[in-house]
């Protein structure tokens, strides 16, 4: 049973590119999660999906950063107009029901560079 | 908002010693969990804890949670060069997203 996939593992950007990261949850989950993680930090939620559907998105930047779980495919966070604030590592999780009861499983995370 | 607090935020011990690091929330927790980074890594979940001053052992891992369901402790007995990590307490925040705690980082020196 193949955990939770994300790639790309490192993503090198110049500022005013966008950025892609895809995260395939293990199967049979249904329920995902994306974090960002800062150098010595801790996980700061930002976006919580179920397919189709946009659950909790308060942890989220207004602009420039948006997510989607598709009926057919992974989930995609997406960064446009990358800055130099936006370099960090980004983690997606999913659990099979939601997360009061559930443990969550991480994948190796998306490390985001911009030059 | 609910804030999740963890000291020390970083730990040096020598191996043997013991470890522990603490997990306060402003607000009661209906659960928390407990997950472990390594250098590098991702966060791996390692147990959940739902009653008021329960215990729970993983071998040299004891975890309590708190009686009024606020706090929560994680210690490691006897520490091995294998500990090293980030260990982050979690619970509920609101919806049906986690709260991660600020984290403690444990280094073990030989």
């Amino acid at each position: 049973n193949a955990g939770v996939m994300q790639n790309p593992r490192h993503l090198v950007r110049r500022r005013g590119q966008e950025a892609r990261l895809r995260c395939s949850p293990m199967k049979g989950h249904s329920h995902v999660y994306w974090y960002r993680q800062l150098p010595e930090e801790g996980l700061k939620f930002m976006v919580y999906l179920q397919k189709e559907n946009i659950i909790d998105e308060s942890g989220m930047p207004k602009e420039r950063f948006s997510a989607e779980f598709p009926k057919e495919g992974p989930s995609i966070l997406r960064i446009q107009q990358v800055v130099r604030g936006d370099s960090a590592a980004y983690f997606c999780a999913s659990s099979p029901t939601d997360s009061k009861v559930q443990p969550q499983h991480f994948g190796d995370g998306t490390r985001l560079s911009i030059l | 908002g609910q804030q999740v607090m963890q000291i020390p935020q970083y730990q040096h011990v020598q191996e043997g010693e013991d470890f522990t690091t603490y997990c306060n929330s402003s607000t009661t927790l209906s659960n928390i969990q407990w997950y472990k980074q390594r250098p590098g890594g991702h966060p791996v979940f390692l147990i959940q804890l739902v009653k008021s001053g329960e215990v729970k052992k993983q071998k040299r891992l004891t975890f309590q949670f708190g009686e009024a369901k606020k706090n929560s402790s994680l210690h490691i007995t006897a520490t091995q060069t294998t500990d090293v990590g980030t260990y982050f307490c979690a619970g509920p925040g609101g919806g049906n997203k986690l709260t991660f705690g600020t984290g403690t980082q444990l280094k073990v020196e030989l």
